[in-house]
């Protein structure tokens, strides 16, 4: 069965630094696709990232970076020239269409706080 | 976004009392989710449905009951609550090779 971890519960950062978070996987399949969400404290659950497996590139949306190291079954996320607005948690998660149809897997989350 | 709205945004119940979520979305996804989240355990999928009256059981199903008579709408039940339900409770929408869309959540507190 597919598996995410986060290793580190909660992290700081001091505001306009860059911080990463810690993601790994594990599975059999070969195309799937990896992403990240903030759940800041209104509850909301909003898409930061995406990564699709079969592409070597690493994805990037404005101040949010990943490291995607498939062979390590590694998906790191960076936040650059952080903001107290990035204070929230956050989920790394996979997904595969395999046969489980399109099940999102979740870890358990690192909480980022962010100090003026 | 995926327009997806959850009722009630919360509930306080009484142990033994059935309990119903409602999920409404207007985006016409294939794909429709029920997942619980508790502290220390991120996001665990309960039940999803892969079209009209089409569900099957995610990781923690015990206890909970779904229905999808229309694309729109998915329906979470707890046919006789317990203080280990006590929960966020979030709908998800997608399609296939597609991120999902989260609703905002339902708090629900069995006492």
């Amino acid at each position: 069965a597919q598996t995410v971890t986060q290793s580190q519960p909660e992290m700081s950062v001091q505001e306009a630094e860059t911080v990463t978070l810690s993601c790994t996987y594990d599975t059999s399949e070969s195309d799937y696709y990896l992403f990240w969400y903030k759940q800041p404290p209104s509850r909301q659950m909003i898409l930061v990232i995406r990564q699709e497996a079969y592409k070597q590139q690493n994805a990037t949306e404005n101040r949010f970076s990943v490291n995607f190291q498939k062979a390590a079954k590694s998906f790191s996320l960076k936040i650059s020239d952080s903001q107290l607005g990035d204070a929230a948690m956050y989920f790394c998660a996979y997904i595969d269409y395999g046969g489980s149809q399109g099940n999102l897997i979740f870890g358990k989350g690192t909480k980022l706080s962010v100090k003026p | 976004d995926a327009g997806i709205t959850q009722s009630p945004r919360h509930k306080v119940t009484e142990t033994g009392t059935p309990v119903t979520l409602r999920c409404h979305q207007t985006e016409n996804h294939r794909y429709m989710y029920w997942y619980r989240q508790d502290p220390g355990h991120g996001l665990r999928l309960i039940h999803y449905s892969y079209g009209v009256k089409d569900t099957d059981k995610g990781e923690v199903s015990d206890g909970y009951s779904v229905s999808r008579s229309k694309t729109e709408d998915f329906l979470l039940t707890l046919e006789s609550a317990t203080s280990s339900q006590t929960s966020v409770y979030f709908c998800a929408t997608g399609t296939d090779n597609s991120p999902l869309h989260f609703g905002n959540g339902t708090r629900l507190t069995v006492t």
